[in-house]
């Protein structure tokens, strides 16, 4: 079965310029989350959703901005790019948001990889 | 509240055992664990829910104590394979087990086993 996947693998942006990143999560998958793991780091919980509404917010900055779609896959959309947004960008997915059917597994993608220049 | 693991690092030899620790200050719901290999998407281990419990699955078990809001991962007879990083993410008990998903992570310990 495929997993989640996530484009594109690596961006590349200067400074101030704007940058979205795609995630589509597993089939009948209806929880989507966003992480953002900085080099040597560990993974920074950013924003999730369930059914398309946003369920839980994190360390998001206010220049980011994500939905869920009806198709489930999710958008993360960055703004004035900062030397500091650089790093690997991470969408997992989850089954039926809730007690049901979730089982704790975190289901990640490859990740999309940020270079700020 | 960031959990604290420790060791930050560890080296082994294929065939030994390791031990990793995952301590919070607060009140927690569960504890979850990954592997993460370089330039990789973190892989899910395990995960222990509060009621304190003990789990495992192949020569990899971990526990929980919730009286003292920690968790240790057992690696046993450790394989090439068992190098990464491993990280313990936690739900906080005040969020009612609602925030699924929404993990904090320890710092992370450097697992590395040689031949």
């Amino acid at each position: 079965a495929a997993g989640v996947i996530q484009s594109p693998r690596h961006l590349i942006k200067e400074k101030r310029e704007t940058a979205t990143l795609k995630c589509y999560p597993i089939s009948r998958h209806d929880t989507v989350y966003w992480y953002q793991q900085g080099p040597g780091q560990d993974p920074q919980f950013l924003i999730s959703f369930y059914e398309k509404m946003q369920s839980d917010k994190g360390s998001i900055p206010d220049r980011f901005s994500a939905q869920q779609f009806s198709d489930y896959h999710s958008e993360l959309n960055m703004s004035s790019l900062e030397l500091g947004d650089s790093a690997l960008y991470f969408c997992a997915s989850t089954p039926q948001g809730g007690i049901y059917g979730y089982t704790g597994e975190l289901f990640f993608g490859e990740g999309s990889r940020l270079t700020v220049l | 509240q960031q959990p604290v693991q420790s060791p930050q690092a560890v080296i082994l030899r294929e065939g030994e055992d390791a031990v990793i620790n995952c301590s919070s200050s607060k009140a927690l719901y569960s504890v979850h664990w990954y592997r993460q290999k370089h330039g990789e998407a973190p892989v899910f281990l395990m995960i222990l829910l509060k009621g304190g419990e003990q789990k495992g699955h192949d020569k990899i078990s971990a526990s929980f104590n919730e009286k003292k809001q920690q968790s240790s991962l057992y690696l046993t007879a450790s394989q090439l394979s068992y190098s990464g990083t491993y990280f313990c993410g936690t739900e906080s008990a005040d969020a009612g087990g609602t925030s699924y998903g929404k993990l904090t992570f320890g710092q992370g310990t450097i697992l590395t086993v040689h031949p």
